[in-house]
């Protein structure tokens, strides 16, 4: 089975501007959930995704969004970027019993 | 909110050496899960526990949950080189779906 795939895998962009990232999960696996990483904060949970219905949210801005596709692929959505978005974004597939895999991530910096 | 702490933040061995690493929870959990995550890498699973004092075993590594359900270690016998990186615990709560709260992780260095 091909592992969860993220794209890009690094983005540039500049403060005030809005960015996509894609996660496709593992075939058969219908939740996605979305972790942001940095260095002074951990691993961060954003939301998750379970059959293109949000089940959970974390403690982010509303500039943080997501949405799943009938196919099970995700993508959140960052607007307004600001200089303390810069991270690396993990998307996980998970099976019933809660077990994650990760996709590599996506390196965003924000200037 | 939920919180994960985990002991200690660092830990430097040389090779051969035991290793163990701390997690506690702040509320009770459905499940823990223990990742690695390589330096330039993604976390990668290690193992899930379920049951109230749980132990596995995976070749040197060993693994226990609590009686309460609260808290977590982890423990490498005779540390390899390979061994490297940062080891993360991650909590389940019953109706969370499969939000992962994690632990703020154990970053292991291994000498030779």
């Amino acid at each position: 089975k091909a592992g969860v795939t993220q794209t890009p895998r690094y983005l540039i962009k500049t403060r005030g501007q809005q960015v996509t990232l894609s996660c496709s999960p593992i075939s058969g696996h219908r939740s996605v959930s979305w972790y942001q990483q940095t260095p002074g904060q951990g691993l961060q949970f954003l939301f998750e995704y379970f059959s293109e219905t949000q089940r959970n949210k974390g403690n982010f801005p509303g500039r943080f969004s997501g949405r799943q596709f009938s196919n099970s692929r995700s993508e959140m959505n960052v607007s307004t970027l600001e200089l303390g978005d810069s991270a690396l974004y993990l998307c996980a597939s998970s099976t019933e019993t809660g077990r994650a895999f990760f996709g590599q991530g996506t390196r965003l910096t924000v200037v | 909110g939920q919180q994960v702490m985990q002991i200690p933040q660092y830990q430097h061995v040389q090779e051969g050496e035991d290793f163990t690493t701390y997690c506690n929870s702040s509320t009770t959990l459905s499940n823990i899960q223990w990742y690695k995550q390589r330096p330039g890498g993604h976390p990668v699973f290690l193992i899930q526990l379920v049951k109230s004092g749980e132990v596995k075993k995976q070749k040197r590594l060993t693994f226990q949950f609590g009686e309460a359900k609260k808290n977590s270690s982890l423990h490498i016998t005779a540390t390899q080189t390979t061994d490297v990186g940062t080891y993360f615990c991650a909590g389940q709560r019953a109706g969370g779906g499969n939000k992962l709260t994690f632990g703020t992780g154990t970053q292991l260095k291994v000498e030779l």
